[in-house]
Formats: C-alpha cells, structure tokens, sequence
C-alpha cells in the first residue's frame, strides 16, 4: 500500500476557477511534506515545502496546508490559469530513513479555457 | 546555476539492446538520486548516491540495472538487456547534504521496442 495517496487522480477545471488537491499520508515521523509541481515532458518542480510544525505554507496562488494529527494535506490553487495545468505530486520526507523521499501519484489537473 | 541536466532526453531501443542514461547533478551537490516515473504515477526511487557511495539500492533490480557514481559527480543509470516493461522516463535529481530539498532534472523518456 502507497504510503502517500492522493485524490482526486485528475480534474479538469475552468480557467479563473480554484481548486483542492488532497494528499493522506501514513508516512511518520517525517520530516518535510512538500508539493511538486510537474509539467508534461519535465521534471517535478518544488512548490511548497512545510515541515511538522507548519500547518500552512504559500507560493504565490498555491497554498499548502497540513493536519499532522489527521496526516493530511492539500493543496490549493486559487484563479487557476492554463499554464496551471500539471501534475501535482505530494511528497513526504522520511525522517527515519535518513530523509527518503516517498512520493504520492500525482493528481492531473487541466484548465480549460 | 546550471540545474540537474541529464542525457539524453529521449531513447528508442529495441529490446534485449543495452542503454545508458547519464546525469550531471547541480554542483557541490553530495546526494544523488535516480527514480523511474511510468505514466500517470509518481517517481519511485531506484538508487540514492551519498558522494559515490550507493546508499540505498534496494530497489533498484540488480539482474539488469546497474549505476555508478565514480568521482562523486556525474552518474550514469544503465540497463542490460533492456525489456519492454523498462520503458518510462527516469529521472535524476540531487540535494546538498542535511538538505531534503532535491531538484530534478528534466528525465529521459525510455522507449523500449
């Protein structure tokens, strides 16, 4: 079983809309969590990263948030535009694994116009 | 700074042939990392680099895939005899040490005919 799961898998969206990417993970004690963004044809890019401490973190129109208690967070993308579209992947950093990185599958967002 | 570049972008084998994929990661960074990305799924881990020191390989299938990381620099990710299933992007990334943040490289889509 993944050790981080994501949801929804993709979404489509219009453009000027927001939206929520969630993210569970069972993955503890971590060290970070942090949010990649990943164009088609690239590697993944880092948006955010929090770490156990944090509960909300902000890069421009992305917003993270994180519930240490429950093991969640999302991700928030406010008046989404087209160059928005990607996939979102959560990754978590593992403490007791010298910092190994376990990473979710991704969720694909597309904004139309 | 020069990001994580790697080489080539893109590869088309036939199976049974052997392939080499090679990474230059940013510089004065110690941790090196090859993950392997198939369609629609997050990266999974194959190889973690400390300087030259392989320091998790565990799932890096031994039979066909081999890494090396002479000089603690560059890295290159081979596999012999490529099979159809191997075909993906992989992707190299690297982090300074104590630091959890890694940057990646753009991948190198592997189709395997």
């Amino acid at each position: 079983k993944n050790q981080v799961e994501q949801s929804p898998q993709s979404l489509i969206i219009l453009e000027g809309k927001n939206c929520t990417l969630q993210c569970n993970y069972t993955v503890s004690p971590f060290s970070n969590l942090r949010w990649y963004k990943q164009d088609t044809g690239r590697g993944p890019v880092s948006l955010t990263i929090m770490t156990f401490s944090e509960n909300t973190k902000s890069n421009g129109r992305y917003t993270a948030t994180l519930d240490a208690d429950t093991k969640q967070s999302s991700l928030h993308i406010t008046a989404s535009q087209l160059s928005d579209s990607a996939s979102y992947i959560c990754v978590v950093s593992l403490k007791a694994a010298g910092n190994k990185l376990t990473f979710g599958g991704g969720t694909r967002v597309l904004v139309k116009p | 700074e020069a990001g994580v570049v790697q080489s080539p972008r893109y590869k088309i084998i036939e199976k049974k042939q052997p392939v080499a994929f090679w990474c230059n990661p940013i510089s004065g960074h110690n941790t090196l990392y090859w993950y392997l990305q198939n369609l629609g799924q997050g990266p999974e881990l194959l190889i973690r680099y400390e300087n030259e020191e392989a320091v998790d390989d565990s799932q890096l299938p031994k039979d066909r895939f081999s890494a090396e990381r002479l000089k603690g620099v560059d890295s290159t990710l081979k596999i012999q005899p490529a099979e159809l299933g191997d075909s993906a992007v992989y992707l190299c990334a690297s982090s300074s040490q104590g630091d959890t943040e890694a940057f990646f490289g753009q991948g190198t889509r592997l189709t395997v005919v």
